[in-house]
């Protein structure tokens, strides 16, 4: 099993639609995790950290499902500014490991 | 400085020469790492410091590669003998570490803008 993994998508929604992406880890020691957005020819920047069950930013919120190993990120009331890449992140040892990401397009 | 700076932003080099890739992270960070990312792919972790040593090496793709930082300040990526397969955008990061390991597990990680690297 891969360190973390993710759907590639593309996720094609229409503006205001919900929108989830989930994420699977291997290591049952890890214990905070993030998500992070990455923009076309860009580099990534952190969106969201989970520690606990989960955490909520706006629209955004992100949930921690320890027992099953994965994370999930919503997305509620799509913007068409909110198409990007979506990485899940899950502490390796030493440093991060970053999922491959999952693809999301909004349209108008 | 305010943010992770790296430089070039943009390197086309010939196939067999070597390139120095700098990276300058955010005061007072001392955890410094180098992804790589090729075109319509993920990270590939490279390299980690703590301070101005390197504990994890193993991401380095061939005895081609090497880097250096120093004190808790800039880092270098050096590709020697470039080739084709080089050619990506090289991605560094800064991280707050109370201890060796809590730091970007806490804090998650800070990027440069990164090197787009083209072999020729």
């Amino acid at each position: 099993r891969k360190e973390v993994e993710q759907d590639p998508g593309p996720f094609n929604v229409p503006e205001g639609a919900t929108v989830a992406f989930n994420c699977t880890y291997s290591n049952s020691a890890s214990q905070s995790f993030f998500w992070y957005r990455q923009d076309c020819r860009k580099e990534p920047k952190l969106l969201m950290s989970v520690y606990s069950s989960g955490n909520e930013d706006g629209r955004f919120t992100a949930q921690l499902n320890r027992a099953s190993q994965y994370i999930s990120l919503l997305i509620r009331d799509s913007k068409l500014s909110d198409s990007a890449t979506y990485l899940c992140v899950v502490p390796g040892f030493q440093k991060l490991v970053f999922g491959t990401g999952t693809r999301l397009l909004v349209s108008p | 400085g305010a943010g992770v700076s790296q430089s070039p932003s943009n390197k086309v080099t010939e196939k067999g020469k070597d390139v120095e890739l700098r990276c300058d992270p955010i005061s007072g960070h001392t955890a410094l790492y180098w992804y790589r990312q090729r075109l319509g792919q993920g990270l590939e972790f490279l390299i980690y410091f703590q301070g101005n040593s390197a504990p994890d090496k193993s991401g380095l793709p061939s005895d081609r590669f090497s880097a250096e930082r120093t004190g808790e300040s800039v880092s270098t990526l050096t590709i020697q003998r470039t080739q084709q397969e080089d050619s990506a955008v090289y991605l560094c990061a800064s991280s707050l570490s109370l201890d060796r390991i809590a730091g970007p597990r806490v804090y998650g990680y800070t990027f440069g803008s990164g090197t787009r690297l083209t072999v020729v």
